[in-house]
């Protein structure tokens, strides 16, 4: 029944390494966002997507960049990790504005935990 | 977005209704009230929303006032499995872009 999947639960990496945190939805959904969650800061967007190859700037994009070569997959990039960016990564999807649900119904994964070291 | 006040944590006895209050006095006339719930290490979960009329589904209830200054999430039976995070957000209808999930009440059930 799993909709939303983030493919690492758990990853470490070390500082300057290149990161790829990848998602990928199963219900057709136009909308997908990338998130992080910190203590004391709750959850802060980093990206999304309205459409393939189509991406805007969230609240924090800076370190970030992101993918979206299908409609169903939406991959976040660290170019160079670094330690602050040490975090919960969260990704989610939501069906277009029109529809019972509206585009605030977002759909969450379980999350990728990234230390880096 | 209107801003949402929430009682930081809240405890609940197993078995009975969990009363979750949410208060959004600036909220204007187009936007919606959303609740969400995260459980510890896991994604957040869309549970309700509406606009100004109570709504019922099979996880909760939605209680907005007339004024619809604030508004009450009901889990008629809680169980240790609500245990959870809950965050009420406020947001015209087809914006998700920017959904901004503040602090939320931590509630507990306990046995």
């Amino acid at each position: 029944d799993v909709k939303v999947t983030q493919s690492s639960r758990y990853l470490v990496k070390r500082t300057g390494e290149k990161v790829f945190l990848e998602c990928v939805q199963d219900m057709d959904h136009e909308n997908m966002f990338w998130y992080r969650q910190d203590p004391g800061l709750g959850l802060r967007l980093i990206y999304f997507s309205y459409d393939v190859k189509m991406k805007e700037k969230g609240d924090i994009p800076e370190g970030y960049s992101v993918s979206r070569e299908k409609k169903e997959r939406f991959s976040l990039i660290l170019e160079s990790a670094s330690t602050n960016q040490t975090s919960m990564y969260l990704c989610a999807s939501s069906p277009p504005g029109q529809g019972a649900g509206g585009a605030n119904v977002l759909t969450f994964g379980a999350g990728s935990r990234l230390t880096v070291l | 977005d209107a801003k949402t006040t929430q009682p930081t944590s809240m405890d609940c006895a197993e078995g009975r209704a969990a009363n979750l209050p949410c208060n959004h006095s600036t909220i204007s006339g187009n936007e919606y009230v959303y609740w969400y719930r995260q459980i510890h290490s896991q994604g957040p979960q869309y549970i309700i929303h509406g606009l100004k009329n109570n709504e019922t589904n099979e996880m909760a209830s939605l209680i907005i006032t007339e004024d619809r200054k604030s508004s009450t999430l009901i889990l008629p039976h809680a169980t240790l499995r609500d245990t959870a995070v809950y965050y009420c957000i406020v947001r015209v209808r087809n914006a998700g872009n920017m959904l901004t999930f503040g602090g939320g009440t931590r509630l507990m059930v306990k046995p």
